[in-house]
């Protein structure tokens, strides 16, 4: 069964920092991997995927995800860090040639000290 | 993109009653709808697929009596909670996908059973 397993719960970065959320999963083959974030009672908007392809993907508010098949890691990055950045991020994975369902991570809350 | 929006964002409702939330694509069809519930704190659980036109499949250890799900058309869903507990009380999502693996969520609505 797949498994996504986000170690950190909770990280701290200060404005301007640089910022690395880990995310590892299991999966026989390669899978679809997502990074969602989650505003406080909000729902879920996608950052970025990775399908296949270059394994440097680029998402949106600046962020981007490195999938790399011998770790089984699919790593969140932002070179420096606002305020607004603040939130819950997930990741979650995808099974390919299967249903569309995905399984999640248990999200790492991200806090921005000014 | 893709709008997925759900009714009510918030609801209160008393212990023994039930309750219907909806989950609308707004500017796509959806055969496929899926339900979420997160616990404070946590991952989302997927809870069931809903399937237009046919019956919702539901996961392990999901109540079918207790979340009700029928969808209708191929733009909504809806998820009913009969006789709510105050364990009921969650953040339930829907997402619907929209592109390979690819899925959008709405907003969530939370429900407090007192």
């Amino acid at each position: 069964a797949q498994s996504v397993t986000q170690p950190d719960i909770h990280i701290t970065v200060s404005e301007g920092a640089s910022l690395e959320l880990r995310c590892n999963y299991s999966y026989g083959a390669t899978p679809y991997l997502f990074w969602y974030v989650q505003s406080p009672g909000q729902g879920l908007q996608l950052l970025l995927k990775y399908f296949s392809g270059d394994t440097l993907v680029q998402g949106i508010k600046g962020f981007e995800a490195e999938f790399k098949r011998s770790q089984s890691s699919f790593n969140l990055r932002k070179p420096s860090v606002h305020w607004s950045d603040a939130a819950e991020y997930f990741c979650a994975v995808g099974e390919k040639g299967g249903s569309e369902k995905l399984v999640f991570g248990k999200g790492t809350k991200l806090t921005v000290n000014p | 993109g893709a709008v997925v929006s759900q009714h009510p964002s918030r609801v209160i409702c008393k212990s023994g009653t039930s309750v219907k939330i909806e989950c609308r694509s707004l500017d796509f069809q959806a055969t496929t709808m899926f339900w979420y519930r997160q616990f404070p704190k946590q991952s989302l659980m997927l809870m069931a697929t809903s399937n237009e036109g046919s019956k919702a499949t539901y996961e392990q250890g999901v109540e079918k009596d207790k979340f009700l799900i029928n969808h209708a058309s191929l733009t909504l869903s809806t998820l009913t909670v009969t006789s709510a507990h105050p364990e009921d009380s969650s953040f339930y999502i829907c997402s619907a996908p929209a592109g390979t693996y690819e899925q959008y969520f709405g907003p969530g609505t939370r429900l407090t059973v007192t």
